[in-house]
């Protein structure tokens, strides 16, 4: 089975431009959480979907939105972009009922200039 | 609200035994506690998952005492290779499946 996948795997943008970031979960998977990592802050949860609605949503602001189709793919939106959004943002998707056990993809990292 | 606490960072030697323990004081009956390693550049990925008493696999074992409070991880024999950061992690059951993770411990090996 192929892992998750994330694209693209590294990106560069300026302040005040908009990102899309995507996940494709294994093939079967229905939730797709997305996570935040920075060095000093360590894994920040952003938010979970399931079956195309959003489950959970962790503490980020309104700039930060995603969506999840009817394929399970998914993708994070963040708009207005800040230096402090420069990070590895983390997708995992998980094949359970319960989310615990969760297989990350490799990350894309964004640099905000 | 559950929360889970985890010591920053860790150093052992190659071939100890390393224990990890995770608090977490306020889960409920039905969640579960499980941990993650990652690896510098890569995304975390999953070791071990318990409920209570004693889960092992082919990498950990996960000690959960009867007041399941807390939770050791533990690592047999590590190598250089185990270096890496170990989240625990608590699935709330009877929260949509929220997940609350701790904020890592840095374990170190040295030779």
């Amino acid at each position: 089975k192929a892992g998750v996948t994330q694209t693209p795997r590294y990106l560069i943008k300026t302040r005040g431009q908009q990102v899309t970031l995507s996940c494709s979960p294994i093939s079967g998977h229905r939730s797709v959480s997305w996570y935040q990592q920075t060095p000093g802050q360590g894994l920040q949860f952003l938010f979970e979907y399931f079956s195309e609605t959003q489950r959970n949503k962790g503490n980020f602001p309104g700039r930060f939105s995603g969506r999840q189709f009817s394929n399970s793919r998914s993708e994070m939106n963040v708009s207005t972009l800040e230096l402090g959004d420069s990070a590895l943002y983390l997708c995992a998707s998980s094949g359970v009922p319960r989310i615990d056990e969760q297989f990350f993809g490799p990350g894309t990292r964004l640099t905000v200039l | 609200l559950a929360k889970t606490t985890q010591p920053i960072s860790m150093d052992s030697y190659e071939g100890q035994e390393v224990n990890i323990t995770c608090s977490h004081n306020n889960i409920a009956t039905n969640d579960y506690i499980t941990w993650y390693q990652q690896f510098p550049s890569q995304g975390p990925r999953f070791i071990i998952q318990g409920y209570k008493t004693k889960v092992t696999n082919e990498v950990a074992s996960l000690f959960i005492p009867a007041d399941r409070k807390s939770s050791t991880l533990s690592l047999p024999r590590v190598s250089l290779s185990d270096t890496a950061v170990y989240y625990c992690l608590v699935g709330l059951a009877d929260s949509n499946y929220q997940l609350i993770w701790g904020a890592g411990t840095k374990l170190i090996i040295k030779p």
